[in-house]
């Protein structure tokens, strides 16, 4: 157990809909990743958020957002869904941020989300 | 977008054997580069962190060495067991984000 939780285990919904995922970062972690794995792709990082404020961006559609909260659990919005989101998405916590030091700066991943959009 | 290249896509080997696997990467500008253990039906655990040119960590029987100025990283398991049968990840850190391997997906034969 990493330590990291993310809810929902698994999510089905309907094309052109809304949905949000949520991760809780391991206790005392500040930056939370968010990345996306698709059925004929590895892991794609989305965007990272330490202490509340964006920090690193990826390949997230325009259609995706995220925010991190004061308590740092945080959310990642898919709207308007389309088939091809259907995946699995991660989110991993670390203690600092992605351009601080490395060293120590291991990321700890949830369990995932599993999208299905029908 | 930065290609991070590992190899072998995948590999069998007889309890144990030793092995090893290739992280390929065409900047010498980077953060670090991590390695992940991926099981089947289970989330990416980070193995290593490697920062500096020459180095080299190790963890129990898996150990990884750094190459910056060709880049590349190679990972060792020594004396393989079936518990080691995974996927292993590389990923580089920019500083500004992470770009992953499609990893090298192991499997160890009793």
């Amino acid at each position: 157990d990493s330590g990291v939780t993310q809810t929902p285990k698994h999510l089905i919904t309907a094309t052109g809909q809304r949905v949000t995922l949520r991760c809780s970062p391991r206790s005392g972690d500040l930056s939370v990743y968010w990345y996306q794995q698709s059925l004929d792709q590895g892991l794609q990082f989305l965007i990272q958020y330490y202490n509340g404020e964006e920090r690193a961006k990826g390949n997230i559609l325009e259609r995706f957002s995220a925010q991190q909260f004061p308590d740092l659990h945080s959310e990642l919005n898919l709207s308007s869904l389309e088939l091809g989101d259907s995946a699995l998405y991660f989110c991993a916590s670390s203690p600092k941020t992605v351009g601080g030091e490395a060293e120590g700066n291991e990321q700890f991943f949830g369990p995932g989300t599993r999208l299905t959009v029908l | 977008i930065l290609n991070v290249e590992q190899s072998p896509q995948s590999l069998h080997v007889q309890e144990g054997d030793s092995t090893n696997f290739t992280c390929s990467f065409p900047s010498s500008n980077f953060y670090a580069l991590h390695w992940y253990r991926w099981e089947t039906a289970k989330s990416p655990e980070a193995l290593f962190v490697m920062t500096l040119n020459g180095d080299e960590k190790k963890k129990g029987r898996i150990s990884a060495t750094l190459n910056t100025k060709e880049g590349y990283s190679y990972l060792y398991i020594k004396g393989s067991q079936p518990e080691d049968s995974a996927t292993y990840l590389c990923a580089l850190n920019t500083g500004n984000q992470f770009y992953f391997g499609t990893g090298t997906s192991l499997t160890v034969i009793p």
